[in-house]
This record gives C-alpha cells, structure tokens and sequence, in this order.
C-alpha cells in the first residue's frame, strides 16, 4: 500500500507569491495534518483536518489555509510567501482524529522563497 | 512552542555500541512517538508507547516511558551505520497535533 504522497517534492517561488502543497494520505485513513519544519528544528503543528473539516489549529498567521476534499486528500496555501516560510511542508495522516493513533508522515515538500 | 526535548543534541558512537537518546516533556500526555528523520527526508515512525505503559520494545529498539518524571528514553541496541539520522520524540497530549522537540543528531561511526 501506498504511504503518505506529497507534491511537489521541491520547489522555489518569490516573496508575496502564493504555493500550493498537495498530500494524499494512506488509503483509509481519513485525518490529515500538516506541519512545518525549518532547518535544524522539530516539526510544527499547523492544521488537522478530518472529514473535510478543520479539527485543530497550531500558532500561525492566516496566510496559511488548508482544506480537505471528499476523496480525504488535502491542500495547504500559503498566502503573500516571507523568506521565513522557507521550510520542509510535511503531511501526517492517521485514521481518524482521536489522540492516540500512530501518525505516518510524508516526505514531505521542499518550499525556498526567494 | 515545543514540549519536548531531547538529550543529547548530538551524539557519535562507533558502529556495534548501544544509542541512548532521552526526551522530556512538560505536560500530561496521552501517548509519546518516536520517529527517525534521514537528511532531508520525511519522517519514519518508530514506535508509539501510551500512558499507562512503562516499557516497548521494536526489533533493535527499546522505548521506556516515566510518566511521573515527564521523561522517555529510546534505546537502540547494536548501531549499524544506517541509523545514522535525527531522533525525535513527539507528545501526543489531548491537544491539537503532536508536539515534537528539536531532535538528537546520531552519528553512527564505521
């Protein structure tokens, strides 16, 4: 079975643009979370969505939104890029939201603003 | 913020030798993850222990977990050099998402 999937694995945009982050999570599982990891640092908590709903939210600005769709796959924007976004986007998902699961990562997407 | 914190920031051992890597955390928990992270890469979920455990174990790992000093302890018996990565423990509380620490850098030395 597949694992997590994300895409793009890399890319590069210009401060004030906006990206899109896609995932597909693990077949069956229908919670999804996404976090952001700055070089030399944890992962942090940005959002969790389950059945197409937002569940959770870590401490950041409204530039960054995320949705789910009905097939659980999900998207996360970022709006007006800073150079401080640059990081590594990694999507979790895990088969619902209840605290408790294993939660499987992604490889997550290379984001650089320039 | 980040509730966890792993000890040591960085740690070298010759191929053979036994990684002890510890974590504290701050506040109550449900359960405790431990996931390995190669350079660049995503993370790999290692083993999960909850709150009412003490101890688990996984192949060359060992997890034990000491709720009443915030504290846990991943121990991985008989390095080989492809464990060299980062180690992290992450908090699963009744909060939202996991809470991760910066992580312990394994070196594993031919």
């Amino acid at each position: 079975d597949a694992g997590v999937t994300q895409s793009p694995t890399h890319l590069i945009k210009t401060r004030g643009q906006h990206v899109t982050l896609r995932c597909s999570p693990i077949s069956g599982h229908k919670s999804v979370s996404w976090y952001q990891q700055v070089l030399g640092q944890g992962p942090q908590f940005i959002f969790q969505y389950y059945e197409k709903e937002e569940r959770g939210r870590g401490n950041f600005p409204d530039r960054f939104s995320a949705r789910q769709f009905p097939n659980y796959s999900s998207e996360l924007n970022v709006n007006a890029l800073l150079l401080g976004d640059s990081a590594l986007y990694l999507c979790a998902s895990s088969p619902w939201t209840r605290s408790g699961n294993t939660i499987y990562f992604g490889e997550g997407s290379w984001l650089t603003v320039v | 913020s980040q509730q966890g914190e792993e000890d040591p920031q960085a740690l070298s051992i010759q191929e053979g030798e036994n990684a002890t890597m510890n974590c504290s955390y701050k506040t109550s928990i449900n359960n405790l993850q431990w996931y390995r992270q190669n350079s660049g890469r995503g993370l790999v979920h290692l083993i999960l222990i909850r709150s009412n455990e003490r101890e688990k174990h996984s192949g060359r790992l060992r997890v034990t977990l000491d709720t009443s000093k915030k504290s846990s302890s991943l121990l991985i018996t008989a390095s080989r050099a492809a464990d060299t990565a980062s180690y992290f423990c992450a908090t699963d509380s009744w909060a939202d998402g996991l809470t991760f620490g910066k992580g312990t850098h394994l070196i594993i030395q031919p």
